[in-house]
């Protein structure tokens, strides 16, 4: 049973540009979370999502940052514009009902 | 509002000795889980041990053990005869569970353990 796999996991781009990170939840699991590191710091709640719907964004920049999660295929995270700013580790989970979160390794973005 | 914080940025330790790593959380729920997980050099989050509130002992997982004092709102995380593979990054994690069906992990700054040889 495969973990959760998130690619790319070394994105580089420049300042204006788009930022696409994908993550395809562990086999069976119907909910998927984003989360973002910065630099010495914890993981920060971006979004929580299911199948076709956004549960809870309540953690996402009002501009430029969305999510989606489609009935099929991984969820994707997507950064426009991207700022020097949103370099940072951005990392995908997924659960059962309320189990468990298995994360993935990360993505790693860095905006020059 | 939750938050989680760990006091102490970085700790090391002894080979084969024991640290104990502490949090300390802020909630007004009376029901609620907590979490350690490691974050090796590779990045990826692994969990190490979760604490059920409503369960008053504490949680153990072969060389990893808590101290959960509810009333104090104190998750420590002990670590014993300490190995090499264990230096990496703890965090401490609180779960909050919405009205509206969300669920969210809350962590805190994070210590970075080093393993001497």
């Amino acid at each position: 049973n495969a973990g959760v796999m998130q690619n790319p996991r070394h994105l580089v781009r420049r300042r204006g540009q788009e930022a696409r990170l994908r993550c395809s939840p562990m086999k069976g699991h119907s909910h998927v979370y984003w989360y973002r590191q910065l630099p010495e710091e914890g993981l920060k709640f971006m979004v929580y999502l299911q199948k076709e719907n956004i549960i809870d964004e309540s953690g996402m920049p009002k501009e430029r940052f969305s999510a989606e999660f489609p009935k099929e295929g991984p969820s994707i995270l997507r950064i426009q514009q991207v700022v020097r700013g949103d370099s940072a580790a951005y990392f995908c989970a997924s659960s059962e009902y309320t189990g468990e979160l298995f994360f993935g390794e990360g993505s790693r973005l860095t905006v020059l | 509002a939750q938050t989680v914080t760990q006091s102490q940025p970085e700790m090391s330790v002894q080979e084969a000795e024991t640290v104990t790593l502490s949090c300390t959380y802020d909630t007004s729920e009376s029901d609620y889980y907590l979490f350690w997980y490691k974050q090796p050099p590779s990045r990826q989050m692994i969990l190490v041990i979760r604490q059920e509130a409503y369960k008053q002992q504490n949680a153990t997982e072969n060389r990893f053990s808590v101290n959960f004092q509810k009333a104090a709102k104190s998750f420590s995380l002990k670590i014993s005869d300490s190995q090499l593979g264990d230096a990496a990054m703890y965090f401490c994690a609180y779960r909050i569970l919405t009205q509206g069906g969300s669920e969210k992990l809350v962590f805190g700054k994070g210590t970075k353990l080093t393993v001497n040889p």
